[in-house]
């Protein structure tokens, strides 16, 4: 069975510009989760969708927005991207919001993000 | 969610069991803790979880303390391909939509 897939791997922004990162779920798998890890630090997150509803948000700024799609993907949309905006974009997916084993998610490789 | 505290990083001879371990001492009753882990370049891996009884699983096992204040995750052969950051989590369990807040985690070294 297919896991989480992200796209692109890899891709370098210059400042100002622009970026969307897309995830496709397990199979099945109704809810999406997206994480930014920055180099050394453990991941952090940003957005949970469910449904197609917004079920929770972090502490990050409106220029980072998302949606979920009627086939459970989802898009990670960051604006006037940042020097520090350079990371990794992990998108994970489970069940239901809570979890398919109390709270088991199932992670991606991610997206590496570089802002130049 | 509760704080966890975790050695930076550990060392651990390959075939030996690894001990990995945790304090969360502000950990509250109806809160769970999960084990992930991180291979170099990959997203984070499930491991474990528990709430107060000792877990055991295909990949390891988890020993939490009688007043839960903290925990051990055990991997019981260590192998090469165990080398990774381990992330020790608390958070409240099953039905709640709340998100994984991962902290700094151990870096483990598995040793030839």
């Amino acid at each position: 069975d297919a896991g989480v897939t992200q796209s692109p791997t890899h891709l370098i922004k210059t400042r100002g510009q622009h970026v969307t990162l897309r995830c496709s779920p397990i199979s099945g798998h109704k809810s999406v989760s997206w994480y930014q890890q920055v180099l050394g630090q453990g991941p952090q997150f940003i957005f949970q969708y469910y449904e197609k509803e917004e079920r929770g948000r972090g502490n990050f700024p409106d220029r980072f927005s998302a949606r979920q799609f009627p086939n459970y993907s989802s898009e990670l949309n960051v604006n006037a991207l940042l020097l520090g905006d350079s990371a990794l974009y992990l998108c994970a997916s489970s069940l239901d919001p809570s979890g398919s084993r109390t709270g088991e998610l199932f992670f991606g490789e991610g997206s590496r993000l570089t802002v130049l | 969610d509760a704080k966890t505290t975790q050695p930076t990083s550990m060392d651990c001879a390959e075939g030996r069991a690894a001990n990995l371990p945790c304090n969360h001492s502000t950990i509250s009753g109806n809160e769970y803790v999960y084990w992930y882990r991180q291979i170099h370049s990959q997203g984070p891996q499930y491991i474990i979880h528990g709430l107060k009884n000792n877990e055991t699983n295909e990949m390891a096992s988890l020993i939490i303390t009688e007043d839960r204040k903290s925990s051990t995750l055990i991997l019981p052969h260590a192998t090469l391909r165990d080398t990774a950051v381990y992330y020790c989590i608390v958070r409240v369990g099953s039905g709640s939509a709340r998100q994984l807040t991962f902290g700094s985690g151990t870096q483990l070294t598995v040793l030839p």
